[in-house]
């Protein structure tokens, strides 16, 4: 089966512009999540989605960044009037709520770089 | 509270090996400990995890060891392969919620 897919793979963009990020996660999955993985880190929470609504946006970094869930199914990540900061890899995962372990499926991210 | 820390930052090995990553907690909240491989442009994926209930877990090589008292938590791959290079980020979560993630260790195993 499918797993979570990601677009655009890479996006280059310029500083002051808008971009989204598209995710796709795994058919029946009920919960979305958005990280961001800079060089040489570990993942870092944005939000997630439990259906249509964010259960938790505690991680957005600034009101620029916004996603959008609404049907339940795909996320938009959008980010205002970007800055070089903001340069990184954009992970998605997906996990069916319900089960004990609450299992999340990464997606293969976008790669987001701000000239 | 919230941090996760993880060492080594890079560990090399030779072919047949056991590399040992070491991570540590403060939140005692936390209530699932998942591993997880990453290759170069690939997303994470879930290699093994356990709960603070026990003391080890064995999946194939890769192995588990969990100190509740001293909130710390162990990867160990046995006979290790080349093809297990790759970057591996312990991480923690309570309430099936967001994962907080160690900061990675990038393992190069030699033939």
């Amino acid at each position: 089966g499918a797993g979570v897919s990601q677009t655009p793979s890479n996006k280059v963009t310029e500083k002051g512009k808008y971009v989204e990020l598209r995710c796709d996660p795994i058919s029946g999955h009920t919960a979305l999540y958005w990280y961001r993985q800079s060089l040489g880190q570990g993942p870092e929470f944005l939000i997630y989605f439990q259906g249509t609504g964010a259960a938790d946006d505690s991680g957005l970094p600034n009101d620029r960044f916004f996603a959008v869930r609404p049907e339940g199914s795909v996320s938009t990540l959008k980010i205002q009037r970007t800055e070089r900061g903001d340069s990184a890899v954009y992970l998605c995962a997906s996990s069916y709520q319900g089960t004990s372990n609450n299992e999340q499926f990464f997606g293969p991210g976008t790669r987001l770089t701000v000239l | 509270q919230q941090q996760v820390k993880q060492s080594p930052q890079s560990l090399i090995v030779q072919k047949g090996g056991i590399p040992i990553i070491n991570c540590a907690y403060e939140n005692t909240a936390f209530d699932y400990f998942p591993w997880y491989q990453q290759f170069p442009g690939k997303g994470p994926a879930l290699l093994i995890a356990i709960r603070p209930d026990v003391s080890e877990k064995k999946e194939g090589r890769f192995t588990i060891s969990f100190n509740k008292s001293a909130k710390q938590f162990s990867l160990h791959i046995m006979d290790s392969q080349p093809g297990d290079s790759a970057t591996y980020f312990c991480a923690a979560t309570f309430n099936t919620d967001k994962l907080i993630f160690g900061t990675g260790t990038r393992l190069q195993v030699f033939p």
